[in-house]
C-alpha cells in the first residue's frame, strides 16, 4: 500500500527566499506525481505532474523534481510571495491509477 | 471552460441524518472522483468512476456511503445515516482519462455531523 510523506507539515519563511518543499513515498512503482496547492476552503490546484519517465517539471517559478529510484520528489519555490502562502500537497499515482496524497506542507511567506 | 462544480458549499447535520452532495465534472471528462478530507489530511479517494461505471470503491465506507454517476456526467454522494466522524470536506475531481491524466477539483462540500 502506498503512503505518502510531506516533511514538513508547517513551513514560514521570509518574502523572497526560495525555498524547498519535501514529499516521500514509499512505493517507487508509481505512474506519476502531482504537486497541488489549496487554499482555505477551497479546492485544489494542480501545479505540475510529472510521468514516471520524466525527472522535472517546471512553471514558473515552480520546479518539481521526481527520483523514484529513493522515493523523493521535491517542489522548489523561487523568490517566494506572500501569494504563495497555501498548503502545498502532493499525490501520487500508483500502479492502480489512484492518488494518494500526503497530509501537506503549510506554507507562509511573510511580507 | 468550466470547472467542476460542487453543491452544496456546506452543510450542518445532526448524526443519524441522511446528507447528498452533487458533483457536475468538466464536459467530457470521462473519469470522476470522490475524496474525503478530514482536517489536517491529505485527500483519501472514495470512490472512482468512468464513465457510469464503478472502478473503484474498496474504501466506501457501503453500509452507509452510496454513489451513483447517472448517463456517465453528473453524480451524487450519499451519506445515510451520518456519524461524527463523517465531518470533513468532500472533494469532487475528474479528469478526461484513467490514470496519466491530471485531475481538476471542484470547490468540495464542507460538511459538520453535529
Amino acid at each position: 500500500k502506498q503512503e505518502v510523506t510531506q516533511i514538513p507539515a508547517a513551513l514560514s519563511v521570509p518574502e523572497g527566499e526560495n525555498l524547498v518543499l519535501n514529499c516521500s513515498f514509499t512505493d517507487s512503482a508509481i505512474y506519476n506525481l502531482q504537486w497541488f496547492r489549496q487554499d482555505p476552503g477551497k479546492g485544489l490546484t494542480s501545479l505540475l505532474l510529472i510521468q514516471s519517465s520524466q525527472r522535472e517539471q517546471t512553471s514558473g517559478r515552480l520546479n518539481a523534481s521526481l527520483d523514484k529510484s529513493s522515493g523523493r520528489s521535491t517542489l522548489y519555490i523561487a523568490a517566494s510571495q506572500p501569494g504563495d502562502s497555501a498548503t502545498y500537497l502532493c499525490a501520487a499515482s500508483g500502479s492502480a491509477r489512484q492518488l494518494t496524497f500526503g497530509s501537506g506542507t503549510q506554507l507562509t511567506v511573510l511580507p | 471552460e468550466a470547472g467542476v462544480a460542487q453543491s452544496p458549499r456546506y452543510k450542518i447535520i445532526e448524526k443519524r441524518q441522511s446528507v447528498a452532495f452533487w458533483c457536475n465534472p468538466i464536459s467530457g471528462h470521462a473519469t470522476l472522483y470522490w475524496y474525503q478530507q478530514i482536517l489536517g489530511q491529505g485527500p483519501k479517494l472514495l470512490i472512482q468512476f468512468q464513465n457510469n461505471g464503478v472502478v473503484d470503491d474498496s474504501q466506501l465506507p457501503k453500509d452507509r456511503f452510496s454513489a451513483e454517476r447517472l448517463k456517465g456526467v453528473d453524480s451524487t454522494l450519499k451519506i445515510q445515516p451520518a456519524k461524527l466522524e463523517d465531518s470533513a470536506v468532500y472533494l469532487c475531481a475528474s479528469s478526461l482519462l484513467l490514470g496519466a491524466y491530471e485531475q481538476y477539483f471542484g470547490p468540495g462540500t464542507r460538511l459538520t455531523v453535529t
